[in-house]
């Protein structure tokens, strides 16, 4: 079964300290990898996505993410933590006809 | 260019009564997908069309829930009777199936409370 997981159900960072949210997936098949973000009372955000090509994906607001095949990760980045960082991040996976499988979901608090 | 509109977005009903959500997706999209999002289990997938047609239900909990599509622009996520249990914030999402790599837009979603 595919499955997505996400490290740490809540990560708490410094304002301009590094933000790294955990993402792993579970397949012998390399899916089709996307970020979302989630601020209160909306909906998800695409952040990045991942498809074919670099492995380096640069998304908005400064996040980028790092597909790395031998690790079954992609890994979400930021160098410098705002305070409108703040929200809950959802990894996502997909592998065919649009359908993703989605983490748990992690919530980023940025400390002044 | 507008995005995937949700209706209401918020409802707040009696245990027993019929809810029934709305989305209009984004146009020229020709997927769409309904989610239901709580603390306890995060974000479920309950079912999703291809071309109106629906390809995945297994997500739908029981079949107190009922989903259609009668066009590329309307669908409609009906539960009949509710239940305090299925108080969630449902979202809707749409996407263009030309491939693996689009992404889901997702609409600001529906605030259910059952009381």
């Amino acid at each position: 079964a595919q499955s997505v997981t996400q490290l740490g159900s809540h990560v708490s960072v410094s304002e301009g300290a590094l933000v790294l949210l955990r993402c792993n997936y579970s397949s012998s098949v390399p899916p089709y990898l996307f970020w979302y973000v989630q601020y209160p009372n909306q909906g998800l955000q695409l952040l990045l996505k991942y498809t074919t090509g670099a492995t380096l994906v640069k998304g908005i607001n400064g996040f980028e993410a790092e597909f790395k095949k031998s690790e079954t990760s992609f890994h979400l980045t930021k160098p410098s933590a705002h305070m409108s960082d703040a929200a809950e991040y959802f990894c996502a996976v997909s592998y065919n006809f649009n359908k993703f499988y989605f983490g748990s979901g992690t919530k980023l608090n940025v400390k002044p | 260019d507008a995005g995937v509109i949700q209706s209401p977005r918020h409802e707040v009903t009696e245990m027993g009564q019929e809810v029934t959500l709305r989305c209009k997706p984004i146009s020229g999209h020709n997927s769409l997908f309904w989610y239901r999002q709580t603390m306890m289990r995060g974000l479920e997938l309950l079912i999703y069309f291809n071309n109106n047609v629906p390809i995945d239900d297994s997500g739908m909990p029981e079949d107190r829930f009922s989903a259609k599509m009668p066009n590329a622009s309307f669908s409609t996520l009906k539960i009949q009777p509710s239940e305090p249990r299925d108080s969630a914030v449902y979202f809707c999402a749409s996407s263009f199936a030309g491939g693996n790599n689009q992404p889901q837009h997702f609409g600001d979603g529906t605030r259910l409370s059952i009381l």
